[in-house]
């Protein structure tokens, strides 16, 4: 299995809704990463996890929410978010953070915040 | 802080024939890594081909191949007998060595192959 599973595929929620994103790997990696791309823009990191713990946050507002409850699950915790939080969140993980480490990608979940 | 820039924001090529995607980075490290990643329209980011700057060979994937070119800091792909599941969207994608697996995408550049 070489597969990195996100769920939902697509999200439509009001600003004052609460909702989760998930994304799941079973290759045995030790690192993950939450993505942000907006549309016909690259991709941009949000988050590292690396053996379940967080190494890395690139200055994210607090609306979004971070989980890694075990080494194959990662959630992303929305809530109060705004319009141009609309984005596609890509999911990523990778054998751990080494620079060699080749990264795999999930399809995404597009989000759309009304 | 390091910059990827792709300047050509579309291309098209005939199907079977060679295509070259530009990129171009700007970085003060000496010890970094270079991508090519391919985004379909299914969304997900896939690995084309990678290159450790410390490599003077350049890297080949079956019929995608890199021109690095260190000192002027350009690192283009080159697809030879393009095929139609080549159109995708293509990032070119910088690491430092030392970063932790963070990478740094450039604007990409859509890429349609005709038949």
């Amino acid at each position: 299995d070489t597969e990195v599973t996100q769920t939902p595929k697509h999200l439509v929620m009001g600003m004052t809704n609460k909702k989760s994103l998930k994304c799941e790997q079973h290759m045995g990696h030790r690192a993950m990463y939450w993505y942000k791309q907006k549309a016909k823009k690259p991709p941009e990191l949000m988050f590292v996890y690396s053996y379940e713990k967080l190494s890395i946050n690139e200055s994210v507002p607090s609306r979004f929410s971070p989980e890694c409850p075990n080494s194959s699950l990662l959630n992303l915790h929305l809530h109060a978010l705004q319009p141009e939080d609309s984005a596609l969140y890509l999911c990523a993980s990778s054998q751990d953070q080494g620079a060699l480490e080749k990264l795999f990608f999930g399809s995404g979940t597009q989000l759309s915040v009304l | 802080a390091q910059t990827v820039t792709q300047s050509q924001p579309e291309m098209s090529v005939q199907e079977a024939e060679t295509v070259t995607l530009s990129c171009t980075y700007d970085t003060s490290e000496n010890n970094y890594y270079l991508f090519w990643y391919k985004q379909p329209p299914s969304r997900q980011m896939i690995l084309v081909i990678r290159q450790e700057a410390y490599k003077q060979q350049n890297a080949t994937e079956n019929r995608f191949s890199v021109n690095f070119q260190k000192a002027a800091k350009s690192f283009s792909l080159k697809i030879s007998d393009s095929q139609l599941g080549d159109t995708a969207m293509y990032f070119c994608a910088f690491m430092r060595g030392n970063a932790g697996n963070m990478l740094t995408f450039g604007g990409g550049t859509r890429l349609m192959v005709k038949p």
